[in-house]
């Protein structure tokens, strides 16, 4: 199993530009996230989904967008970038997405808005 | 709501020596607790993890105890590696509806020196 994937791993984009940052996963799990990660403060919930079709917010949702057509992938979109969303983008993916459960994270996308 | 709050780093070390990272949480209901490092360069994988009160969690060496009547959930080593230098995570997991909330700290770096 590759476990969870994302692609690309380093992006830079000028302010304004749109790109959607790919994750997928190949363990049949239920539930995917992304989360991003600036220097004191942890990781922040973006967006979360429990199944093919249904998704939701976090805790930091405004200015991304995501959608959930398969059980796989999950991509999350930056529809006009701003400087504020300069960070690390990890995606994570968990059985059933309870709160016992383990959650399992890509190698995270570093990403950089001038 | 919930927060995780964690010790200020960083912390640096010798070899050999003895590790304590504290972690004390606020929540409602029963929330589990976990433990993720994150390497140099990687995403955050689970060290260990607890999912009631008084349950310890371990693994590599590494030990931390369910406290639900200090709040607290801190992580230990007794004799850290070089190979432990890394970012460790205390994050905690609502449950009920709250699918994968996991809400993390602040993150404290260790560095540990030959």
């Amino acid at each position: 199993n590759a476990g969870v994937t994302q692609t690309p791993k380093f992006q830079v984009l000028k302010t304004g530009q749109s790109m959607t940052l790919q994750c997928a996963q190949d363990m049949n799990h239920e539930y995917m996230s992304w989360y991003r990660q600036d220097p004191g403060m942890g990781l922040r919930l973006i967006h979360y989904s429990v199944g093919a079709g249904i998704t939701d917010q976090g805790e930091v949702p405004n200015g991304y967008n995501v959608s959930r057509s398969t059980t796989e992938d999950f991509p999350l979109r930056l529809l006009s970038a701003a400087p504020s969303q300069t960070s690390v983008y990890f995606c994570a993916s968990s059985h059933r997405g309870r709160s016992t459960d383990t959650q399992y994270f890509g190698p995270g996308t570093r990403l950089t808005v001038l | 709501g919930n927060s995780v709050t964690q010790m200020e780093g960083p912390v640096t070390l010798s070899e050999e020596a003895f590790l304590t990272i504290n972690c004390t949480y606020t929540a409602t209901g029963y929330p589990s607790l976990f433990w993720y490092v994150q390497y140099p360069g990687e995403g955050l994988q689970l060290l260990l993890k607890a999912t009631k009160a008084d349950d310890k969690g371990s693994n590599k060496g590494f030990e931390a105890t369910y406290r639900k009547e200090t709040t607290s959930f801190h992580l230990e080593k007794g004799s850290v590696q070089v190979s432990d230098s890394a970012v460790y995570f205390c994050a905690l997991g609502s449950g009920g509806t709250s699918y994968g909330k996991l809400t993390f700290g602040q993150g404290t770096i260790l560095t540990v020196h030959p």
